[in-house]
């Protein structure tokens, strides 16, 4: 059983280079959520999606957009990389909230921008 | 808005002594209440979780995280270190009725042999 799976787990990017981070889940869950971790600072969420075709802005929206392709995807795109962006991405899912499910997450996907 | 402290970003504790790593939380109604651990390189996983049962939470691993109302608290602890459990751990919580969670910002435990 896969679970949470991210793609690239590895990224370098240039100072205003664009690109889209895949997360695909196989546990039927219906809410998948994007962080990013940084030290000393824990996680903090980018964007989250309920169920399929909402999203949410979450704590540090900016820089970034998300689509929630279908049940199982949720990506993470940056239009236009800064160095501030440089972080570890992790995406994680959940059961229906309503059922106090925990969040599963993904291996992270560590991004340097230049 | 809700908040996640943790308190002590490094906690260093011998082989076999007691682990205690602390989470308090700011809101008037109890939430959810998570602890997750993270290895090198890897995602988080989940240790336990608080969802208004019992107040005093088995995990896996020998963790346990005791919940108080009055104290707005959710402290960790483990009888025994173990050198496995060098880690990062995160407390987290979810207002009820919302769909988000909320990290703190994390306590590296480091396990001396």
């Amino acid at each position: 059983n896969a679970g949470v799976t991210q793609t690239p787990k590895f990224q370098v990017l240039k100072t205003g280079q664009s690109m889209t981070l895949q997360c695909a889940q196989d546990m039927n869950h219906n809410s998948m959520y994007w962080y990013r971790q940084d030290p000393g600072m824990g996680l903090r969420l980018i964007y989250y999606s309920a169920s399929e075709g909402t999203t949410d802005k979450g704590e540090v929206p900016n820089g970034y957009n998300v689509s929630r392709l279908n049940k199982r995807e949720f990506s993470l795109r940056l239009e236009s990389a800064a160095p501030s962006q440089t972080s570890v991405y992790f995406c994680a899912s959940s059961e229906e909230p309503a059922n106090t499910g925990e969040l599963f997450f993904g291996e992270g996907s560590r991004l340097t921008v230049l | 808005a809700q908040s996640v402290t943790q308190l002590g970003s490094h906690v260093s504790v011998s082989e076999g002594a007691l682990v205690l790593l602390r989470c308090n939380y700011s809101s008037s109604v109890p939430p959810y209440l998570f602890w997750y651990v993270q290895y090198p390189n890897q995602g988080l996983q989940l240790l336990l979780k608080y969802t208004s049962a019992a107040t005093l939470v088995k995990g896996i691993n020998g963790f346990e995280a005791e919940f108080k109302k009055s104290e707005t608290s959710f402290h960790l602890t483990k009888p025994s270190a173990h050198m496995s459990d060098a880690a990062e751990y995160f407390c987290a919580v979810r207002p009820r009725g919302t769909y988000k969670y909320i990290f703190g910002t994390g306590t590296r435990l480091k396990v001396l042999a």
